[in-house]
């Protein structure tokens, strides 16, 4: 059974760059969400997909968007980076939304923004 | 609003001793707590969660935890600390909502001397 995936690991940006993170559910997933965890802080709720759809949102601005795709993966796309979005992304997958569904994390990806 | 707290940045124990890392938690309802383990550079792994029953919860590598709904406390224990369980340690509790988001405390490191 193959884990969550995400790519890349590292990824250096400038301010007002553009970019794309990319996660792999767990195999049978459907449900995916993204956290950002700044260094020395427990990680922060940006969103969460079920079935391709966003069924729930933390206290992120829009310029944080993301997709679900039919296969269970998924992206997470920051426009117009700030220096405060340096962080770890990390992406979780779990069988459903559900009160006992247990969150699997990737190994996340490294993003500084210069 | 609901929220765990982890008092301790920092825990001190030697190889063989045992460990405990401590969480309160502040729901309303019943909570559904999780401990993750951290390791540098690293993802969550999951340890393990409290969803209903026993009050003592078992879980991976030899970690288990004890539910305390008067004190409202998910604390983490070990009998017998091993080096290589030195990490950063994070209790998570499930928000209420149409989301398995956890909302995540800001961590403890574990050190364990030999």
């Amino acid at each position: 059974e193959t884990g969550v995936t995400q790519s890349p690991t590292h990824l250096i940006k400038t301010r007002g760059q553009q970019v794309t993170l990319r996660c792999s559910s767990q195999s049978g997933h459907n449900t995916v969400s993204w956290y950002q965890q700044a260094l020395g802080q427990g990680p922060q709720f940006i969103f969460q997909y079920y079935r391709e759809e966003e069924n729930g949102r933390g206290n992120f601005p829009p310029r944080f968007s993301g997709l679900q795709f039919p296969n269970y993966s998924s992206e997470l796309n920051v426009n117009a980076l700030e220096l405060d979005d340096s962080a770890l992304y990390l992406c979780a997958s779990s069988l459903g939304s559900g009160w006992g569904d247990t969150q699997y994390f990737g190994p996340g990806t490294r993003l500084t923004v210069l | 609003a609901q929220s765990v707290a982890q008092p301790e940045d920092q825990v001190n124990v030697a190889e063989g001793n045992p460990l405990t890392v401590k969480c309160t938690y502040s729901v309303s309802g019943n909570p559904y707590l999780f401990w993750y383990v951290q390791y540098p550079n690293r993802g969550l792994q999951f340890l393990l969660k409290y969803i209903t029953g026993d009050n003592l919860v078992k879980g991976s590598y030899g970690f288990e935890a004890e539910f305390n709904k008067s004190q409202t406390s998910f604390h983490l224990k070990k009998p017998s600390a091993l080096v290589s369980d030195s990490a950063l340690y994070f209790c998570a509790v499930r928000e209420r909502g149409a989301t398995n988001k956890l909302i995540f405390g800001t961590g403890t490191l574990l050190a364990v001397q030999p």
